[in-house]
């Protein structure tokens, strides 16, 4: 079955930095999201893409944040500038179509960011 | 506020019990997916409902959604240590992307 794979599993970086998460969505979805989790805590939306443009960001995704999908195949997060805050498991998710409610969104492992 | 309230927060029951976990809205649920999560990993997609009323189940897990599409239940039976983990319920609600409510942790007591 096709699957969401993300890259690297584990990334430690230091405050200040810039890490790009990368993502391999289902080849024939549409619908690219990057959630966030961190520990202990709820699993909360970042940013949708569709047709190669932000079709919604939440107030997490500020202009330190940033996604692009610069082939047909990989969707990119790049955090410019990382901060403490920013250790997190981000999770890449895809989903066929949005419109008519019923493509679920299938989830990748996670990429665990470490800011120290 | 897109806000999905689950409850309980957590559970912990004894191999072979029933248990139901609950997802709220104060809007109209669109769509409802039931996840579940393994600690460290990705979310598993279980179950999708759309309409009022409708009811879904795979093996001993069963998922409804109520007539108003407001809330969803999600219900084992005779639950097993191999169904421990995090529930979550995803939301399609009108004009936003997928929100997730808080999550039940589940532990199965052997």
């Amino acid at each position: 079955e096709p699957e969401v794979t993300q890259t690297p599993s584990h990334q430690v970086t230091q405050m200040g930095q810039e890490v790009i998460l990368r993502c391999v969505p289902i080849s024939n979805h549409l619908y690219f999201y990057w959630y966030r989790q961190i520990l202990g805590q709820k699993v909360e939306f970042l940013v949708s893409f569709y047709n190669n443009e932000i079709s919604e960001k939440s107030e997490i995704f500020d202009d330190q944040f940033s996604v692009e999908r610069p082939d047909g195949s990989n969707f990119t997060l790049k955090i410019r500038s990382t901060k403490l805050e920013d250790s997190a498991m981000y999770f890449c998710a895809s989903r066929w179509e949005r419109e008519n409610y019923n493509s679920p969104l299938h989830f990748g492992n996670g990429t665990r960011l470490t800011v120290t | 506020s897109q806000e999905l309230e689950q409850s309980p927060q957590s559970l912990i029951v004894q191999e072979g019990k029933n248990l139901t976990i609950n997802c709220t809205s104060s809007k109209t649920l669109y769509g409802l997916y039931w996840y579940k999560q393994k600690y460290g990993e990705g979310l598993i997609f279980l179950m999708m409902l759309q309409k009022g009323g409708e009811e879904k189940s795979h093996e001993k897990i069963t998922a409804k959604l109520d007539e108003k599409k407001q809330q969803s239940s999600l219900h084992i039976t005779a639950s097993q240590p191999s169904h421990a983990g995090i529930y979550l319920c995803g939301a399609d609600l009108q004009g936003y992307d997928m929100r997730f409510g808080a999550g039940t942790r589940l532990t199965v007591k052997p």
